[in-house]
């Protein structure tokens, strides 16, 4: 399938420290896109990458991609505690068109 | 803009009853999705609709499922009839412009509870 999956499935740290979570997916994208969801919440946009970019910056973020071996990360610097939540990669399956599959997804604990 | 609405935001029903489930996605949006959210399997694309018209509702799990979009202005989502099993989070999603351009908005999701 072309799903994206996340790893770890959970990751706990100290505020202050930086978080990095990854995405692995299976056939050839258009972009990738992560997303935060807060508890009992929609999920929200943060970044979106093209296939041609290799690295993008927004603000405390920065996602890396590497199309050859189908991977990204998103590391969160300088973590505070309103980051706890889950992140997900989603990717739009080029062969496919529009529909954007999402990861199982990191949930993220930032320990005051 | 309000941004995405969906409706119920909670919904408890017994088995065999229908239920409906409905969204306002954003003005000027020309896609629009529908997810279901559990533990065990995560977000799924059920179907997604591009200028009112279904394009894949390959994820849609039976013929208990089905959507429309009778105008750019809403959806819904109609089980019928309802199960335990489809006890979920379900999101609706719209979206501006092409594939390779743009980010899906969510809303706050309607959490269905089948007893």
């Amino acid at each position: 399938s072309q799903q994206g999956e996340e790893d770890p499935q959970a990751l706990s740290i100290q505020e202050g420290e930086n978080a990095t979570m990854n995405c692995s997916y299976k056939t050839s994208i258009n972009n990738l896109q992560w997303y935060r969801q807060n508890s009992g919440r929609g999920l929200v946009h943060l970044i979106l990458i093209r296939s041609n970019e290799r690295e993008k910056h927004s603000g405390r973020l920065r996602v890396t991609l590497d199309t050859s071996k189908k991977s990204s990360s998103l590391l969160i610097t300088a973590s505070r505690a309103a980051d706890t939540a889950s992140y997900f990669c989603a990717t739009d399956a080029r062969n496919y068109g529009q529909n954007f599959v999402f990861g199982p997804g990191t949930r993220l604990s930032v320990l005051p | 803009d309000a941004g995405v609405i969906q409706s119920p935001r909670h919904e408890v029903t017994e088995m065999g009853q229908e239920v409906t489930l409905r969204c306002k996605p954003i003005s000027g949006h020309n896609s629009l999705f529908w997810y279901r959210q559990t533990m065990m399997r995560g977000l799924e694309l059920l179907i997604y609709f591009n200028n009112n018209v279904p394009i894949d509702d390959s994820g849609m799990p039976e013929d208990r499922f089905s959507a429309k979009m009778p105008n750019a202005s809403f959806s819904t989502l109609k089980i019928q009839p309802s199960e335990p099993r489809d006890s979920a989070v379900y999101f609706c999603a719209s979206h501006f412009g092409t594939v390779n351009t743009g980010e899906l908005f969510f809303g706050e999701g309607s959490r269905l509870t089948v007893l």
